[in-house]
C-alpha cells in the first residue's frame, strides 16, 4: 500500500473541462511534488512544494496550475489542456531534506486521458 | 539531453541468478543516486540509493555499485526472484536553495524466468 494517495485514478475530460488531481500524504513531509510520465518515457519534474510554498516550476505551461492548501496536501488544477497533455500524473512526498538525505515515496498516479 | 541513461530497454535473468541492471549519467554534480522499482498501474517505489561520496551500499538482497570517474552506476539483485519482474528506474538527485530535483533514466524492464 502506497502511503501518498492520488485521486482519481483515471480522470478523462475535454480540452475545455476544468478537473483537478489530488494528492494527499500524512507521513508528515514538508516537499510534495508533481512529475508527469508519458508512455514509455521517465517521470519528468513539472513543480516542487517546500513547505507549502512553490519552489521549483519546469516551465510548465499555465493550463497546470498546481497549489499546496495545507502540509499535507497538494492539488493539480487543470484547465484548456490539449491532447498531448495525456499522460500519467504522478506525485511524490520527502522529508525535511535538514534531517539529511530522504528518498521521495511515491503515489499510484493519475492517469489522465484529454479528448 | 539525457542526462541518466539506462542503455537496456530490458533484461530476461533465471530465477536464482544475479540481475545486473546499469545506468550511466553526464552530470557530475549529482549528490545522490537511487533505483526505483516500478509495477504496472503503480507508482515508482523506492529500493535503494548511494551517495556521491560512497562507491557500494547493499541492502538484502539488492547492492547498489557506483564508478565516479566513470560516470556509471550498477544494480545487482541476487539471488533473483520472480516478484522482481517489473521496470527499475535509475534516478540522480540535485539539491537547488535546498529543493530537491530528481531525474530519472528511461528504465529497465527486468522479466525473471522461473
Amino acid at each position: 500500500d502506497t502511503e501518498v494517495t492520488q485521486t482519481p485514478k483515471h480522470l478523462v475530460m475535454g480540452m475545455t473541462n476544468k478537473k483537478s488531481l489530488k494528492c494527499e500524504q500524512h507521513m508528515g513531509h514538508r516537499a510534495m511534488y508533481w512529475y508527469k510520465q508519458k508512455a514509455k518515457k521517465p517521470p519528468e519534474l513539472m513543480f516542487v512544494y517546500s513547505y507549502e510554498k512553490l519552489s521549483i516550476n519546469e516551465s510548465v505551461p499555465s493550463r497546470f496550475s498546481p497549489e499546496c492548501p495545507n502540509s499535507s496536501l497538494l492539488n493539480l488544477h487543470l484547465h484548456a489542456l490539449q491532447p498531448e497533455d495525456s499522460a500519467l500524473y504522478l506525485c511524490a512526498s520527502s522529508q525535511d531534506m535538514g534531517q539529511g538525505f530522504q528518498p521521495q515515496h511515491f503515489g499510484d498516479g493519475t492517469r489522465l486521458s484529454i479528448l | 539531453d539525457q542526462q541518466v541513461k539506462q542503455n537496456s530497454p530490458s533484461l530476461s535473468v533465471q530465477e536464482g541468478r544475479i540481475s545486473i541492471l546499469n545506468c550511466d549519467y553526464t552530470n557530475s554534480m549529482f549528490d545522490y543516486f537511487l533505483w526505483y522499482k516500478k509495477y504496472p498501474a503503480e507508482g515508482p517505489t523506492f529500493l535503494i540509493s548511494i551517495s556521491s561520496i560512497k562507491d557500494k551500499n547493499e541492502d538484502g538482497r539488492f547492492t547498489v555499485f557506483l564508478n565516479k570517474s566513470a560516470k556509471h552506476l550498477s544494480l545487482h539483485i541476487v539471488p533473483s526472484q520472480p516478484g522482481d519482474s517489473a521496470v527499475y528506474f535509475c534516478a540522480a538527485s540535485s539539491f537547488n536553495f535546498g529543493n530537491e530535483k530528481l531525474t530519472f533514466g528511461t528504465g529497465t524492464r527486468l522479466t525473471i524466468i522461473p
